[in-house]
């Protein structure tokens, strides 16, 4: 069945650089994308960046000077780099398989996230 | 962006009751509008997407209408496993953004 699963610290120096896996299983990388969400505690949603199936990326304009995602394809992984991390990033941190109805893609399936405190 | 401003912010409900909730958009999104559901300490679930269309296996109690500006979830025949925080979502302009949510508590 379709899985998705965060990994990576639980807490990060303000400063430094966040490094997030999301392992995938049950579908192919090449046949779906992954967004990833994030969500500040007791906050909304924030959409942060898709890796589309065929490879390219969009990001979301407020994040993009500091955010990368990249994925390996063998291993059914994709990754989340954000540098410059602040306390504000603090966060629960989603990867999302995207799912198409209507032309558009949708959050089907959500991992289980993973909370990130930044610490300054 | 496109702001997603949901209304009200909580909601103090009993089961059986008919719910009502909002969601505006500060520009036309068309129907490009989801909603999703997160009970406390879980993943988002999405409910509906373009606006009224139930995703797979939602309970038809879950009604979602409206379009350009405008949206509503209704809750018909309120259940106590429906107790969560609702959130929409506009897809129409990059890049994607939230409502801020409506929480649904007993009364």
């Amino acid at each position: 069945q379709v899985q998705l699963k965060e990994s990576g610290p639980v807490l990060v120096q303000a400063s430094e650089t966040l490094s997030l896996t999301c392992t995938v299983s049950g579908f192919s990388l090449t046949n779906y994308g992954v967004i990833w969400v994030r969500q500040p505690p007791g906050k909304g949603l924030e959409w942060m960046g898709i890796m589309w199936r065929n490879g390219n990326t969009d990001y979301n304009s407020a994040l993009k000077s500091r955010l990368s995602i990249n994925r390996d394809t063998s291993k059914s992984q994709v990754f989340l780099k954000m540098n410059s991390l602040q306390t504000d990033d603090t966060a629960i941190y989603y990867c999302t398989r995207a799912d198409y109805y209507d032309g558009y893609y949708h959050f089907a399936y959500w991992g289980q996230g993973t909370l990130v405190t930044v610490s300054s | 962006n496109t702001v997603m401003s949901q209304s009200p912010t909580s909601m103090f409900i009993s089961v059986g009751d008919r719910v009502t909730m909002n969601c505006k958009a500060s520009q036309n999104v068309g129907t490009n509008v989801d909603w999703y559901q997160q009970k406390t300490g879980q993943s988002p679930k999405l409910l509906i997407y373009g606006a009224s269309n139930r995703y797979t296996g939602v309970p038809d109690r879950f009604t979602g209408s409206g379009s350009g500006t405008d949206f509503t979830l209704t809750i018909s025949n309120m259940q106590a496993e429906d107790l969560a925080l609702y959130y929409c979502l506009q897809y129409d302009f990059n890049p994607r953004t939230f409502g801020g949510g409506t929480k649904l508590e007993l009364k």
